[in-house]
């Protein structure tokens, strides 16, 4: 399968612990975003990178969340001191941009439950 | 995504069209796309229209915009129980071309 994976698909803490997710775009693709989804709701964007470098984040990532795509491969999203209010979907896409279509390819989710 | 607005729910009968409207508020707006979410799955893209566009028509799926009022409708044709999933308008913009703006999606059902 050449499509965007995310690990894991699901994850329960415990309110405060530290969390992290990984995104695997597709292979050619330069792009990465990370949006979060909650219940009722449509994604909402959270931060972006071009390659390894991250050119922007949403007022949403609060100072808790970090992003990073070291090799401009993969990326990890942590949340730290985990909140209920974190509970969510948090959706991985990446694109090539090369038309200025933005067409994004979305990955399955990683479902966060914080009890 | 209070900039994109969309009806909650939707219900049309096996083989009816389904029509799917969709507002938004930024005149900057340069693509507009059309998400459809099923079940366990991700959002998958269905079809996507530039802004200088009015209409465009793929297989089973028209998509209309007028651009003067900011309304986008997406137009399903000879609707089936695949069909069933929740529907998100979304655009981009020129003032920040990285991120996509969601609508909060239209549930469709189908009646047999």
């Amino acid at each position: 399968d050449t499509g965007v994976s995310q690990d894991p698909r699901h994850k329960i803490t415990k309110r405060g612990q530290n969390v992290t997710f990984r995104c695997d775009p597709i292979s050619e693709h330069n792009r990465l975003y990370w949006y979060r989804q909650t219940l009722g709701q449509g994604p909402e964007f959270l931060t972006y990178f071009q390659n390894e470098a991250q050119l922007e984040k949403s007022r949403l990532l609060s100072d808790r969340f970090s992003a990073e795509r070291p090799k401009g491969s993969f990326s990890t999203l942590e949340i730290q001191r985990t909140e209920q209010g974190d509970s969510a979907m948090y959706l991985c896409a990446s694109s090539l941009d090369s038309s200025g279509r933005n067409e994004q390819f979305f990955g399955p989710g990683t479902r966060l439950t914080v009890l | 995504g209070e900039d994109v607005e969309q009806s909650l729910f939707l219900s049309v009968r096996e083989g009816d069209s389904s029509v799917i409207n969709c507002t938004y508020t930024d005149s900057s707006s340069t693509y507009l796309y059309w998400y459809k979410q099923e079940p366990g799955a991700g959002l998958q893209l269905l079809t996507y229209i530039f802004s200088n566009m009015d209409m465009k028509q793929d297989q089973r799926l028209t998509v209309l915009l007028n651009k003067k009022d900011k309304h986008l409708s997406l137009r399903i044709a000879d609707t089936q129980t695949g069909d069933s999933a929740i529907y998100f308008c979304a655009e981009s913009r020129r003032s920040s071309a990285s991120k996509i703006i969601f609508g909060s999606g239209t549930r469709l059902s189908i009646r047999p």
